[in-house]
């Protein structure tokens, strides 16, 4: 079946730590995407690339990093520069015109 | 990008028909209206999409006025299950989405 997978469900970082969020589509969408949901908010865009080998800073980029060096993957990493990394993080993608797709999501806590 | 916006919260009861109305007073031409369903710990997923009038699908219907600087969206007979958080969403070229508070739609028995 096509979609879109995020990875791991739950992860658990010390402070100090840089944490890498895994997200593969196989829908052979160009753009894909990186949101952070606090408790009870909506979505803000940390990350977004177009095409491969290109990405672009979202509203709130500080404190994390991409890559896209294949289409089908759009890795996040979490740096230890981000002062308040616990949250639910969300990858979504979309080809040409559509709606976004997302995934599942990852849960991620400072311990 | 036109910003949006919608009711906080709202409640309803199970087999009532529900409108979440959202603004959008700067809605630009090339612009569509577009809404999203969160349930919580998932990411959300399209429901319908629309430029203008009346948009209907399996899942719900969305009103659009003539001057599009508000859409409705429409859901009938609602089920414990369509209690979720709504986005409105303003959007042209796809290439960015922004996602606002949304509006938590609350079924109750």
């Amino acid at each position: 079946d096509g979609g879109i997978t995020q990875s791991p469900k739950y992860l658990f970082r010390k402070e100090g730590q840089n944490v890498t969020l895994s997200c593969e589509q196989n829908l052979n969408h160009d753009a894909m995407y990186w949101y952070r949901q606090d408790p009870g908010q909506g979505l803000r865009l940390i990350y977004y690339s177009q095409i491969v080998n290109d990405f672009q800073k979202g509203d709130i980029a500080e404190g994390y990093s991409v890559s896209r060096e294949k289409k089908e993957s759009f890795p996040l990493t979490v740096t230890s520069a981000q002062k308040n990394p616990t949250a639910f993080y969300l990858c979504a993608s979309n080809g040409p015109n559509t709606e976004a797709f997302f995934g599942q999501g990852t849960r991620l806590t400072v311990v | 990008l036109a910003k949006t916006t919608q009711p906080i919260s709202m409640d309803s009861y199970e087999g009532q028909e529900v409108n979440i109305t959202c603004s959008h007073n700067n809605i630009a031409t090339n612009d569509y209206i577009t809404w999203y369903q969160q349930f919580p710990s998932q990411g959300p997923r399209f429901i319908i999409q629309g430029y203008k009038t009346k948009v209907t699908n399996e899942v719900a219907s969305l009103f659009i006025p003539a001057d599009r600087k508000s859409s409705t969206l429409s859901l009938p007979r609602v089920s414990l299950s369509d209690t979720a958080v709504y986005y409105c969403l303003v959007e042209n070229n796809f290439n960015k989405f922004y996602f606002g508070s949304g509006t938590k739609l609350n079924v109750k028995p």
